[in-house]
């Protein structure tokens, strides 16, 4: 079964470093999300992408964060300057359709720390 | 704006029996999407079940079931014979036809007790 694949599974790095952290999403889906979750928080929306632009994005997506599609296959988050308060996991998504009612599909997460 | 509420902070459950677990949403958009997703202990996020604002039957997936009530704007997953297993986090979500982003609730933490 086809599913959404996310690397590295845990990075920790020094606050004011730049991470890049990557998605593989189903090969046929044309929709890429990322959500963050807190430790013991719920799930929040930062960003959805199409057509290799930004579709949507919340006020937490910020100047410090950016989205790519660098190829055919991968879908990235870039912080550029990681803050204490990014540590999180951060959940990438992908949809074979846009708008309500569409399943997206969760990578398993990759936990960010912050140091 | 679209907003989903999940009042129970943590739920036990004997093993065996059945569960509820709470959800309202509120939106002004007439088509919507319901979800309910797990989370265990190792963070990932496991989709369990699917609810279309126009669908006139509740959802149904093994043990998982949805109960909608559209007039109420609720939107509960009972699990029938709870399982071990079943111990994790259960976050409610929703999608709008004018949007593309998952709205998420606080979530439930749910402890089958054996």
């Amino acid at each position: 079964e086809p599913e959404v694949t996310q690397t590295p599974s845990h990075q920790v790095t020094q606050m004011g470093q730049e991470v890049i952290l990557r998605c593989v999403p189903i090969s046929n889906h044309l929709y890429f999300y990322w959500y963050r979750q807190i430790l013991g928080q719920k799930v929040e929306f930062l960003v959805s992408f199409y057509n290799n632009e930004i579709s949507e994005k919340s006020e937490i997506f910020d100047d410090q964060f950016s989205v790519e599609r660098p190829d055919g296959s991968n879908f990235t988050l870039k912080i550029r300057s990681t803050k204490l308060e990014d540590s999180a996991m951060y959940f990438c998504a992908s949809s074979a359709r846009d708008r309500g009612g569409n399943e997206q599909f969760f990578g398993p997460g990759t936990r960010l720390t912050v140091l | 704006a679209q907003k989903i509420t999940q009042t129970q902070p943590g739920m036990f459950v004997q093993e065996k029996e059945a569960v509820t677990l709470d959800c309202t949403y509120d939106t002004s958009d007439p088509s919507y999407g319901l979800f309910w997703y797990k989370q265990p202990s190792s963070g990932e996020m496991i989709f369990l079940i699917y609810q279309g604002s126009y669908d006139q039957q509740n959802a149904t997936e093994g043990r998982y079931s949805l109960n909608f009530q559209k007039a109420r704007k609720s939107a509960n997953l009972v699990i029938s014979a709870s399982q071990l297993g079943d111990s994790a986090m259960y976050f409610c979500a929703m999608t709008v036809l004018t949007g593309n982003q998952f709205y998420f609730g606080t979530g439930t933490s749910l402890t089958v007790i054996p």
